[in-house]
């Protein structure tokens, strides 16, 4: 079974410095998908980024942008330039060929004024 | 405007009482999924659904039920034997293609009076 580990339950950056949160995951699947989701106070649940374990290149979204290592089985999100309204729990998620999205614990992100 | 409508936001239940939260989407998605969230635990699956009248349990669907009688809807009902009812629970859906992102209902916040 796929599982999906974030080992950090609690980050803090400043406003305007960059912030790297961690996900690693494990599975024996070749062709997967993984993804970040933002959920904010409101809980609604957003997509941030998203990765194909195909392609090398990693994904970049304007101020967020993934490390992908697919021998390591590590994925890694880099928030630069960090914005108050960053301030929320992050959850990494894999998806392979069930479709189903698996997701890990969640990092909470304080962002300091 | 498309979306996922969860109802109702707050939910009170006696123990032993049988409830059902809505979860309807007019995305046109194959695949519906429920998600139960509790502190430091993320997101963990209970039930999904790729295709009307066909659906499979997830990790923790103990206590749980759902139909899937329509494609716009996938209500859950918590029953009785549900130990630990009191949880935040999240709707999603999405379309069966692999790498595409889900789109989550607001949620519903079940506790147990």
């Amino acid at each position: 079974a796929q599982t999906v580990t974030q080992s950090q339950p609690e980050m803090s950056v400043q406003e305007a410095e960059t912030v790297t949160l961690s996900c690693t995951y494990d599975t024996s699947e070749s062709d997967y998908y993984l993804f970040w989701y933002k959920q904010p106070p409101s809980r609604q649940m957003i997509l941030v980024i998203r990765q194909e374990a195909y392609k090398q290149q990693n994904a970049t979204e304007n101020r967020f942008s993934v490390n992908f290592q697919k021998a390591a089985k590590s994925f890694s999100l880099k928030i630069s330039d960090s914005q108050l309204g960053d301030a929320a729990m992050y959850f990494c998620a894999y998806s392979g060929a069930t479709n189903k999205l698996i997701f890990g614990t969640g990092t909470l992100l304080a962002v300091q004024p | 405007d498309g979306g996922i409508t969860q109802s109702p936001k707050y939910l009170f239940r006696k123990e032993g009482q049988n409830v059902t939260l809505s979860c309807e989407q007019n995305l046109n998605h194959d695949a519906m999924y429920w998600y139960r969230q509790d502190p430091g635990q993320g997101l963990r699956l209970i039930y999904y659904s790729q295709i009307v009248n066909d659906f499979q349990k997830g990790d923790i669907a103990e206590g749980y039920s759902v139909s899937r009688e329509k494609k716009e809807s996938f209500p859950l009902t918590v029953t009785s034997a549900q130990k630990n009812p009191t949880a935040f629970y999240l709707c999603a859906s999405s379309i069966l293609v692999r790498n595409t992102e889900a789109f989550f209902g607001q949620g519903t916040r079940l506790t147990v009076v």
